[in-house]
């Protein structure tokens, strides 16, 4: 059964870079199977789909986000992770690592992690 | 990007009500949409995939419809688990996207 684990800092400063990573256990993430992503959800507020990484490293970044995400994933140690930069009040958010299969137009996360609160605060 | 509208933003029920939650996307997304349950402090779990099938483990008391742009999440026989927040999601292009969310609450 595949679970997903993210770790990373509770409390970031205004103008400092995120950086969370995603643990998967009960699988390989070596997989052409899966598509790993990231999604996070504002206080009170609705879904936002971060991006995603392929096993050989391709990526995909919602444009919203695109000039200041990085996504990276480690193969060795079953986990891939995620850089914001210049994070802002806006990004407090949950941050949820995920995964969705490899199937054209069935792009559905079926597996989640149980989310970490970050806030960007000074 | 496709913009996924949800109706209503809340809906007061009771136990053993049918309740019905429609999702429309602002543009044709054939049945290439999700659901989703959300209870306080955890994280979604995927109820329906591709407008009309259950996830396994998913009970039958819920059901997905629709094609094109308009999409529609039944419950039937509310059960006390069942109070949470649900969304849509359409699966039909990238950047995906998601619905602004629909409260199931206590009446």
């Amino acid at each position: 059964q595949l679970q997903l684990q993210e770790s990373g800092p509770g409390l970031v400063k205004p103008s400092q870079t995120l950086s969370l990573t995603c643990t998967v256990s009960g699988g390989s993430i070596d997989t052409s199977a899966y598509y790993w992503s990231w999604v996070r959800q504002h206080p009170g507020k609705g879904l936002e789909w971060i991006g995603y990484i392929f096993h050989s490293g391709d990526t995909l970044y919602n444009p919203s986000l695109q000039s200041r995400l990085t996504m990276s994933i480690d193969t060795s140690e079953n986990q891939f992770s995620l850089k914001l930069t210049s994070m802002t009040a806006a990004d407090t958010a949950v941050y949820y690592c995920a995964t969705f299969p490899r199937k054209t137009y069935q792009w559905n996360f079926d597996r989640w992690g149980q989310g970490t609160l970050v806030t960007v605060s000074s | 990007d496709i913009q996924m509208t949800q109706s209503p933003s809340s809906v007061p029920a009771s136990v053993g009500d049918k309740v019905t939650i429609t999702c429309r996307a602002s543009q044709d997304i054939s049945r290439r949409v999700a659901w989703y349950q959300q209870k306080p402090g955890k994280a979604p779990k995927l109820l329906i995939y591709v407008a009309s099938n259950l996830q396994s483990g998913v009970p039958s008391r819920f059901s997905g419809s629709g094609s094109g742009a308009d999409f529609t999440l039944t419950i039937n026989g509310l059960q006390p688990e069942d109070f949470a927040a649900y969304y849509c999601q359409q699966t039909n292009s990238f950047p995906l996207t998601f619905g602004g969310g629909t409260r199931v609450e206590i009446k």
